[in-house]
């Protein structure tokens, strides 16, 4: 069984650019959700994509967009990149909104 | 609102001794608890969950964590600590549904010496 993946595992950008990652559900879930991890500090929640509608939304401005496909894979944009944006992005997928979540290895995004 | 305090940033210690790493929570409706672990370059991997059902929850590398709804709290232990151990620990509460958005406290770092 495949387990999460994500890509790109690196990114640097520069400050006012955007940038899209991708996440890939492991199979069999339907539930998609993104964290931003700031070194030093434990992830905190930016959005969750369920059966491709946003299930719910932490305390992230609109630059923050995702999107979930029809195989539940997802996309997480960002936009306008601000220098505090520099962080390890997670994606976590799930069976349905009611069972723990799995999460991938993550994108580290630095903003220069 | 949700939150999670995991009261020591560090915890160093020595091979096959013992260790508790604490999480106090705090919720306004019923919670579903996780402990994860974080290794140098790599995501979360779930260590253990309680979701119902009996209080103290087992993985299967020998650390187990007990529900006490009274203190709020959800520490993890380990009897016998091995080097491989050494990586950062996760506590983190949902509400209303297990998949629901995880808080998560700061972290504890494990430090196993030789």
């Amino acid at each position: 069984e495949t387990g999460v993946t994500q890509s790109p595992t690196h990114l640097i950008k520069t400050r006012g650019q955007q940038v899209t990652l991708r996440c890939s559900s492991q199979s069999g879930h339907n539930t998609v959700s993104w964290y931003q991890q700031a070194l030093g500090q434990g992830p905190q929640f930016i959005f969750q994509y369920y059966r491709e509608e946003e299930n719910g939304r932490g305390n992230f401005p609109p630059r923050f967009s995702g999107l979930q496909f029809p195989n539940y894979s997802s996309e997480l944009n960002v936009n306008a990149l601000e220098l505090d944006d520099s962080a390890l992005y997670l994606c976590a997928s799930g069976r349905g909104p009611n069972q723990p979540q799995h999460f991938g290895d993550g994108t580290r995004l630095s903003i220069l | 609102a949700q939150s999670v305090t995991q009261l020591d940033s560090q915890v160093p210690v020595f091979e096959e001794a013992p260790v508790e790493l604490r999480c106090n929570y705090s919720s306004s409706v019923s919670v579903y608890l996780f402990w994860y672990v974080q290794y140098p370059n790599q995501g979360l991997q779930l260590l253990l969950k309680y979701l119902s059902g009996s209080t103290l929850v087992e993985s299967i590398n020998g650390f187990e964590a007990e529900f006490n709804k009274s203190q709020t709290s959800f520490h993890l232990r380990k009897p016998s600590v091995h080097i491989s151990d050494t990586a950062e620990y996760f506590c983190a509460v949902s509400g209303g549904n297990a998949g629901n958005m995880l808080t998560f406290g700061g972290g504890t770092r494990l430090m196993v010496k030789p």
